[in-house]
């Protein structure tokens, strides 16, 4: 079958860094895509990635590995607010976007 | 960047109500999307377009009907409200390119039915 599957929660220290894990099956794989959500609030677009590698978007980088269904969020040089909850979306066929249950981070003092 | 406007932002219906949640997108994008959130999950896709008169099933799709009338408008429809059927609405608009997994999101619509 199809699905998106993320850790629930997350916790890290202000300063460090996070890596926000997500494992996905799918027919037809036609990208990837990151969106960080605040409680009561629309979710907001980070980062797509289709192709295989790292992609350094400074704060944000992405990982995608097609092969093994796997792509992380990493978040450097945390702060408070980057306290939210990060959603998976993976397009597949017919232009499909389905999304994992999300990770709250929690980042501390 | 795109403008995806929702309404009604809250709703409050009764159990075998009728309600409408309307959708209004203005960047000529070719794709809309409805989903559903519930509390400490993710979105759940109900239904998706293409474009005008196109309609796709999405993966929750029991008790809902959508229209899109427009390249701009997509509707949900709710024809016998139910109380698992109390959420956070999305709608959410994309283009058919190679950027198509940007999702533009309408501010969310919160359904109570009672």
């Amino acid at each position: 079958g199809q699905g998106v599957e993320q850790p629930d929660n997350l916790m890290s220290v202000e300063g460090t860094f996070a890596r926000v894990n997500c494992t996905y099956s799918t027919s037809g794989f036609n990208g990837l895509s990151w969106y960080q959500q605040r409680e009561g609030h629309a979710p907001v677009f980070l980062s797509y990635v289709v192709l295989d590698g790292l992609k350094d978007s400074g704060h944000f980088s992405t990982f995608l590995s097609r092969s093994n269904g796997y792509s992380y969020l990493l978040l450097t040089e945390l702060q408070i607010k980057d306290s939210a909850s990060y959603l998976c979306a993976v397009r597949a066929n017919n232009n499909r976007i389905f999304f994992g249950d999300g990770t709250q981070l929690v980042v501390k003092p | 960047e795109a403008a995806v406007t929702q309404s009604p932002r809250n709703k409050v219906t009764v159990t075998g109500g009728n309600v409408t949640l309307s959708c209004r997108q203005t960047n000529s994008h070719n794709y809309m999307y409805w989903y559903r959130q519930d509390t400490g999950h993710g979105l759940r896709l109900i239904h998706y377009s293409y474009g005008a008169g196109n309609l796709q099933i999405g993966d929750v799709p029991d008790g809902y009907k959508a229209t899109r009338t427009t390249q701009e408008d997509f509707f949900l429809l709710l024809e016998l409200a139910s109380p698992s059927q109390t959420s956070l609405y999305f709608c959410a608009s994309s283009d058919a390119d190679n950027s198509g997994n940007t999702l533009y999101f309408g501010e969310g619509s919160r359904l109570i039915v009672v």
